[in-house]
């Protein structure tokens, strides 16, 4: 069955640096786009990254955008979020999604993983 | 950017009971509007794509309707396990935007 499963959240100190991580199984990787997705604690959500199956597209949300870098390695079958010079309103719980759509992406959402954490705090 | 809105933030049902979720969007969107469903420390599961297309596996007492900037979730009965927040998320185009969420919590 698919699986996403985040890691690399935690405890970060503003303007410093993190890496998430999200490991997927059970589908053609190479084949779909994907995303990130946070949700503040106790907040809505909000999308924040995608990139294309083969990685040449990408967008941002614009409260990320030059701060935080989305990437994917189809040989690990892994996709990344780059987050630098974090601030507080980044603390959220981080999810990364798949596109339901094969190719690029549509901005549509059908699995998504567990969430980590990512604390900014000084 | 479009805007999504959810209105109520909170509902209150009882079991068997028939609710009804809005959700409007700030300029039309078609049919490009996507229902989701949170249970607490859970991610969300996608229910409803393409305004009313039922995902695989959801169960049939959940529907969807609407075009243009005007949107239902009806769930028909109300079962315990629907007990959960719904948010509307509209695809047409980027950047992707959810609405603020609809509890529906137990009367």
């Amino acid at each position: 069955q698919v699986q996403l499963v985040e890691s690399g959240g935690g405890v970060v100190q503003p303007g410093r640096s993190l890496r998430l991580s999200c490991v997927v199984s059970g589908f053609t990787f190479s084949s779909y786009g994907m995303h990130w997705v946070r949700q503040a604690p106790g907040k809505g959500l909000e999308w924040v990254a995608v990139i294309s199956y083969d990685g040449s597209n990408k967008k941002y949300a614009d409260s990320v955008k030059g701060r935080f870098t989305i990437s994917r390695d189809n040989s690990k079958n892994t996709v990344y979020l780059q987050m630098n010079s974090l601030r507080a309103e980044d603390t959220a719980v981080y999810y990364c999604a798949k596109d339901l759509l094969g190719g690029d992406y549509r901005g549509l959402f059908d699995y998504w993983g567990q969430g980590t954490l990512v604390t900014v705090s000084s | 950017d479009i805007q999504m809105t959810q209105s109520p933030s909170t509902l209150s049902a009882s079991v068997g009971d028939r609710v009804t979720i809005p959700c409007r969007a700030s300029q039309s969107i078609s049919s490009w509007l996507a229902w989701y469903q949170q249970k607490p420390g859970k991610a969300p599961k996608l229910l409803i794509y393409k305004a009313s297309s039922l995902e695989s596996g959801v169960p049939s007492r959940f529907s969807g309707s609407g075009s243009g900037t005007e949107f239902t979730l009806t769930i028909s009965s109300l079962q315990p396990d629907d007990f959960a927040t719904y948010y509307c998320q509209q695809y047409n185009s980027y950047p992707w935007t959810f609405g603020q969420g609809t509890k529906v919590e137990i009367k």
